[in-house]
């Protein structure tokens, strides 16, 4: 039971660039999220899904775009790199509602630079 | 929108000590987590709370849901060098999603 995995660990792109960072979690959980840490900040929520098939935006969605076909699989998509996308991006799962929902288990996080 | 001040910032104690911090938020929150972030880790669920009123232990980790809703506290008892960290609450007032306090860093000198 791995949890929740991403990939890569560390990405350096040139602005303009685009990239995929990827999310799986083998705990069959339905709620699926995408976080940036900015330094000396806390989480801030980009998009989350509740199931296969269903997105919906969180606080900073723009820039970045989301798919969920799968329950295990929760890919993240930045297009047209820009400086300010430069985070630590986490990916985490939780299972359905009610009180559960919100107990979140997060993976190791993906470490972005845009240059 | 929502927001949450966590205190302190950070923290530099001795081994042995006890440790408090805490959370605010701006509006009234059903549901209040406390997490752990290791350098170069995805945070960890340390304790959650469900209830006004409500105590929780973790082994020496102790959180409470504040009375207003509004608050809540962390408390770290006889501090040992792997407890250093980033410690985040977290608060969500029943939209499905979290807010995230700033993190308060905790550094344990031996």
């Amino acid at each position: 039971n791995a949890g929740v995995t991403q990939t890569p660990k560390f990405r350096i792109l040139k602005i303009g660039q685009s990239m995929t960072l990827q999310c799986t979690q083998d705990m069959n959980h339905n709620y699926m999220y995408w976080y940036r840490q900015d330094p000396g900040m806390g989480l801030k929520l980009i998009y989350y899904s509740v199931g296969a098939g269903i997105t919906d935006k969180g606080e900073v969605p723009n820039g970045y775009n989301v798919s969920r076909s799968t329950t295990e699989d929760f890919p993240l998509r930045l297009e047209l790199a820009a400086p300010s996308q430069t985070s630590v991006y986490f990916c985490a799962s939780s299972r359905t509602r009610p009180q559960l929902a919100y107990e979140q288990y997060f993976g190791p996080g993906t470490r972005l630079t845009v240059t | 929108g929502q927001q949450l001040n966590q205190s302190p910032q950070s923290m530099f104690i001795q081994e042995g000590e006890d440790v408090s911090m805490n959370c605010t938020s701006s509006s009234i929150f059903n549901t209040w987590l406390w997490y752990k972030q290791d350098p170069g880790e995805g945070p960890v669920l340390l304790i959650a709370l469900y209830k006004a009123g409500e105590l929780t232990s973790n082994g020496r980790l102790t959180a409470q849901f504040g009375i207003t809703r509004k608050d809540s506290f962390l408390n770290i008892s006889a501090s040992i060098p792997s407890d250093v960290g980033i410690y985040f609450c977290a608060g969500s007032s029943n939209t499905g999603k979290l807010i995230f306090g700033q993190g308060t860093t905790l550094q344990v000198k031996p």
